[in-house]
């Protein structure tokens, strides 16, 4: 069974940096490009990030880009983002997320979430 | 970046009856070498994550009831559910996967029973 687990967040005040991880497993992890997806409380889904199975392609939205940074380890299965100079409006829940391998950049499959809250 | 417009933002339907939603994008999601749409449906319920029921604009994912359908090409877009279940209450957001990223979701749309 494929399992995204986040863990990380919590509360943070502005300017502040967090780490977010999310670890994958029932699948092979590296065979798969990985998102962040996230969403401010009672909003709609922004995309945030993605990574290439070697880690040698990322992408931003341009909201987060210079302060945010994907990474992974597929020898520990783990989907990172590192989140720097962080902003009130940065506040939402963080899904982690698979993208299929059959359905293009779609996501198939998608992790519970972590809060990450961003005040003073 | 490619805007992703849906309609209506919330829609009420009886049980049974036919529910449509309509998602708009700013430029063609339709790739010409391979005559895909590079567009996805997703289904969210209050507290969980959001779960993929379409693909390349017309391919269900696997176990999801064939009630919903996904139509349309290069910028305009259907989601279809034929005969609402009290299950089916969610928001349903679009999502282009085309090119080079950001792939940006819809807004969204909230269905609810009438």
């Amino acid at each position: 069974e494929v399992q995204l687990v986040e863990s990380g967040g919590g509360l943070v005040q502005p300017g502040g940096s967090l780490r977010l991880s999310c670890a994958g497993s029932g699948f092979t992890f590296s065979s798969h490009w990985m998102s962040w997806v996230r969403q401010a409380p009672g909003k709609g889904l922004e995309w945030v990030a993605k990574i290439k199975q070697d880690g040698s392609g990322k992408y931003y939205v341009d909201s987060v880009k210079g302060r945010f940074t994907i990474s992974r380890d597929n020898a520990k299965n783990s989907l990172y983002l590192q989140m720097n100079s962080l902003r009130a409006e940065d506040t939402a829940v963080y899904y982690c997320a698979r993208v299929s391998s059959s359905g293009g950049g779609s996501a198939d499959y998608w992790g519970q979430g972590t809060l990450v809250t961003v005040s003073s | 970046d490619i805007v992703m417009t849906q309609s209506p933002d919330s829609l009420a339907v009886f049980l049974g009856e036919r529910a449509t939603i309509n998602c708009k994008s700013s430029q063609s999601v339709l790739y010409s070498s391979n005559n895909k749409n590079y567009l996805a449906w997703y289904q969210q319920k209050p507290g969980q994550p959001p779960k993929l029921l379409i693909y390349w604009a017309s391919t269900r994912e696997s176990g999801v009831p064939d009630r919903f359908s996904g139509s349309g090409s290069g910028t305009d877009f259907t989601l279809t559910i034929s005969s609402l279940q009290a299950e089916d209450v969610a928001v349903y957001y679009c999502q282009q996967y085309y090119g080079t990223p950001p792939h940006t979701f819809g807004q969204g749309t909230k269905l609810e029973i009438k």
